[in-house]
């Protein structure tokens, strides 16, 4: 089974400051990767997915990911961070002939002024 | 844009009492899938849910669990007997074809007292 670990609940950074965040994944076979976020009291929102046609993946509001077969990472970021950007954000992998989506445990992205 | 609906956005019941939790999946999509989020914890897999049948199941989704498509537009959960564990927030997502993305509804937070 699939498993997708995500390094750090929390992340806080400044307004204007880099975003990493960290998605690491298990399979063995690349999979289709995604990333959502959580706005308060509101559902997941797709910020990008990986499907094996670029290592690169650009996203909305300025997010992109870069998917890396050797370290079965792929982490989320984005050159400057905003204040609108403070959700939880999770990193999800693909899984089985109807492509559950198993999700990583979350991080919540803290942006101070 | 169309979108995933869910009703009720909060739902309050006994132990014990049956609930029935609805989502509205957008019209073209054919793969139907229910997810859930204890507090603090990651979203997991119920169910998915394709031409009018489960296609797979999670070990969390037992006998007390049961899903229908009645009438060709809604999507129900339905859970016979609650239980305290299963307080928790209920996303429904749905998708036109198996490998595109799947499109979740803002939930249902389901108490249990």
């Amino acid at each position: 089974a699939q498993s997708v670990t995500q390094l750090g609940s929390h992340v806080s950074v400044s307004e204007g400051a880099l975003v990493l965040l960290r998605c690491n994944y298990s399979s063995s076979v690349p999979p289709y990767l995604f990333w959502y976020v959580q706005y308060p009291n509101q559902g997941l929102q797709l910020l990008l997915k990986y499907t094996s046609a670029a290592t690169l993946v650009k996203g909305i509001n300025g997010f992109e990911a870069e998917f890396k077969k050797s370290e079965t990472s792929f982490h989320l970021t984005k050159p400057s961070a905003h204040m609108s950007d403070a959700a939880e954000y999770f990193c999800a992998v693909s899984e089985g002939s109807f492509q559950k989506l198993v999700f990583g445990t979350g991080t919540r992205l803290l942006v101070s002024p | 844009e169309p979108e995933v609906t869910q009703t009720p956005s909060h739902q309050v019941t006994q132990m014990g009492q049956e609930v029935i939790l609805r989502c509205v999946p957008i019209s073209n999509h054919l793969y139907f899938y229910w997810y859930r989020q204890i507090l603090g914890q990651k979203v997991e897999f119920l169910v998915s849910f394709y031409n009018n049948e489960i296609s797979e199941k999670s070990e969390i989704f037992d006998d007390q669990f049961s899903v229908e498509r009645p009438d060709g537009s809604n999507f129900t959960l339905k859970i016979r007997s609650t239980k305290l564990e299963d307080s928790a927030m209920y996303f429904c997502a749905s998708t036109r074809q198996v490998q595109e993305t799947q499109y979740f509804g803002p939930g249902t937070r389901l108490l249990v007292l």
